[in-house]
C-alpha cells in the first residue's frame, strides 16, 4: 500500500530556530505539493514541484521558507528562522502529474507534520 | 472569485441516513477534475472520489457518489447510509487541465448522530 510519508510527525521548537520537514512521495509520482493548514486560513498551497523542478512557490514567505527536491524520493520544506505564526500542520502530497491526462491526476496526502513554534 | 465554494460550515445527519455536502466551483477551463477528501479528527487527508469534467456518468465509490451538475457548476458529495465513522471534515477540490495546482474549499464539518 503506497503512501506519502512525512517526518517528523510532530515538532515543537522555539522561535528563531530552523525547522526542516521531510516528505517521501509515492514511488513513481512526479508532482509534489506542500500545503499548510490552520484553523484561520484553512488549506494553503505553499509550493509545488513537477519532475523535481519548482513550478510555483508563490504561496511561501520567501524570506524564511524554502522548498527543495534533492532527488525524486525526497522533498524538503525549511523554515529559518521560525516564528510562532508558522505553527500549523504542514502537508505534503504527491501525484502522477500525467500531463497527457490533464486534470485527472489525484493528489495523495501524507499524514502531515504538526509544527508548534513557541 | 473563489474557485471552490462550500457553503455549509457544519452538517448533522442521523446514522444510516443519507447526506449531501454541497460544492460549487468556478472555472473557464473546459477540462477539469473535481475531488472530495475526508479529514477525520486524526488529521490525515483521505481521497474519496473523483469526477472528470467530460465524464458522462456521476462518479460512485461505495457509499460515496458525486452529484455532478455541469451547467450549475456543482459537484455535491452524497454519502449514503451514514456511519459514525463518517464524522469528519470534508473538502471539495478542483484541478484545471492547465497547471498542476489544486484548489480547495473551506470544508464542511459533518457530524453523524447515533
Amino acid at each position: 500500500d503506497a503512501r506519502v510519508t512525512q517526518t517528523p510527525r510532530h515538532k515543537v521548537t522555539e522561535m528563531g530556530q530552523e525547522v526542516t520537514m521531510r516528505c517521501q512521495p509515492i514511488l513513481g509520482h512526479n508532482t509534489v505539493f506542500w500545503y499548510r493548514q490552520t484553523m484561520m486560513q484553512g488549506l494553503e498551497l505553499l509550493a509545488y514541484f513537477r519532475n523535481r523542478a519548482p513550478l510555483d512557490d508563490s504561496g511561501m514567505p520567501k524570506d524564511r521558507f524554502s522548498a527543495e527536491m534533492p532527488d525524486a524520493t525526497l522533498a524538503t520544506l525549511k523554515i529559518q528562522p521560525s516564528e510562532p505564526r508558522d505553527s500549523a500542520v504542514y502537508f505534503c502530497a504527491s501525484g502522477k502529474g500525467d500531463s497527457s491526462r490533464g486534470s485527472t491526476d489525484t493528489q495523495y496526502f501524507g499524514p502531515g507534520t504538526r509544527l508548534t513554534v513557541l | 472569485a473563489q474557485k471552490i465554494t462550500q457553503t455549509q460550515p457544519g452538517m448533522f445527519v442521523q446514522e444510516k441516513e443519507a447526506v449531501t455536502l454541497d460544492c460549487t466551483y468556478d472555472t473557464s477551463d473546459p477540462s477539469y477534475g473535481l475531488f472530495w477528501y475526508k479529514q477525520p479528527s486524526s488529521g490525515e487527508m483521505i481521497f474519496l472520489i473523483y469526477q472528470g469534467s467530460y465524464d458522462q456518468q456521476n462518479a460512485t465509490e461505495g457509499r460515496y457518489s458525486l452529484n455532478f451538475q455541469k451547467a450549475r457548476k456543482s459537484a455535491n458529495l452524497v454519502i449514503s447510509a451514514s456511519q459514525l465513522g463518517d464524522s469528519a471534515m470534508y473538502f471539495c477540490a478542483m484541478r484545471e487541465a492547465l497547471g498542476n495546482q489544486f484548489y480547495f474549499g473551506t470544508g464542511t464539518s459533518l457530524t453523524v448522530i447515533p
